[in-house]
């Protein structure tokens, strides 16, 4: 069983789309995050919920838009796309937010190519 | 903001021992120190994690002086599998306000 699995794992779009890649966890993790690596391999975190709510929301154009309808699922749904949002987006999860519970548990990633 | 510096590149063989340092001169007090590695295509995996001293488990083992501004990962007797760029984190992720930020990351190769 994938403890973090994402879909799909490959994108590939036209600009001005709208598109949605979603992220499941069965490890029973309260907090849930989206990062985004781009071509350097600069890992910036996007967002993070705790069980549901909203906790981190980093400087992020606002076609980004991350939905949790349960603990367990984490959507980034992201509008308009553009050729610069071409990146890997990966999902991880956390025991908690709070100190050594913190230990981030990865997705595979979602490789977005913007054309 | 505790931001974290790294090398960008170490070089190594099979065999040797591998220590990566890792600098956060504004760690903060609830902060934990975390590394992770990375293998192309795949995400990150959580490698060993420390508040102070010395920590060991069956990959790795973590030191941290006791100013904590800085820590070193060091990986016994490293093989090609090695191959992989290493990350650490600084944060606690509990305060809203705290920032979780993955340093640029040290690509580190392994040599036969």
């Amino acid at each position: 069983d994938t403890a973090v699995s994402q879909t799909p794992k490959y994108l590939v779009t036209q600009m001005g789309n709208d598109k949605s890649i979603k992220c499941e966890q069965n490890l029973g993790h309260d907090t849930m995050y989206w990062y985004k690596q781009d071509s350097k391999k600069f890992l910036k975190i996007m967002f993070s919920y705790n069980n549901k709510e909203l906790i981190i929301n980093e400087t992020v154009p606002n076609r980004f838009s991350p939905k949790s309808p349960d603990k367990a699922h984490l959507n980034l749904h992201i509008n308009s796309l553009e050729l610069g949002d071409s990146a890997v987006y990966f999902c991880a999860s956390s025991q908690d937010r709070a100190g050594s519970l913190n230990i981030q548990y990865f997705g595979a990633g979602t490789r977005l190519s913007v054309l | 903001l505790a931001k974290t510096t790294q090398p960008i590149s170490m070089d190594s063989y099979e065999g040797q021992e591998v220590n990566i340092t890792c600098s956060h001169n504004n760690i903060a007090t609830n902060d934990y120190i975390t590394w992770y590695q990375q293998f192309p295509s795949q995400g990150p995996r959580f490698i060993i994690q420390g508040y102070k001293t010395k920590v060991t488990n069956e990959v790795a083992s973590l030191f941290i002086p006791a100013d904590r501004k800085s820590s070193t990962l060091s990986l016994p007797r490293v093989s090609l599998s090695d191959t992989a760029v290493y990350y650490c984190l600084v944060g606690d992720g509990y305060s809203s306000a705290s920032k979780i930020i993955f340093g640029s990351g040290t690509r580190l190769s392994i040599r036969p």
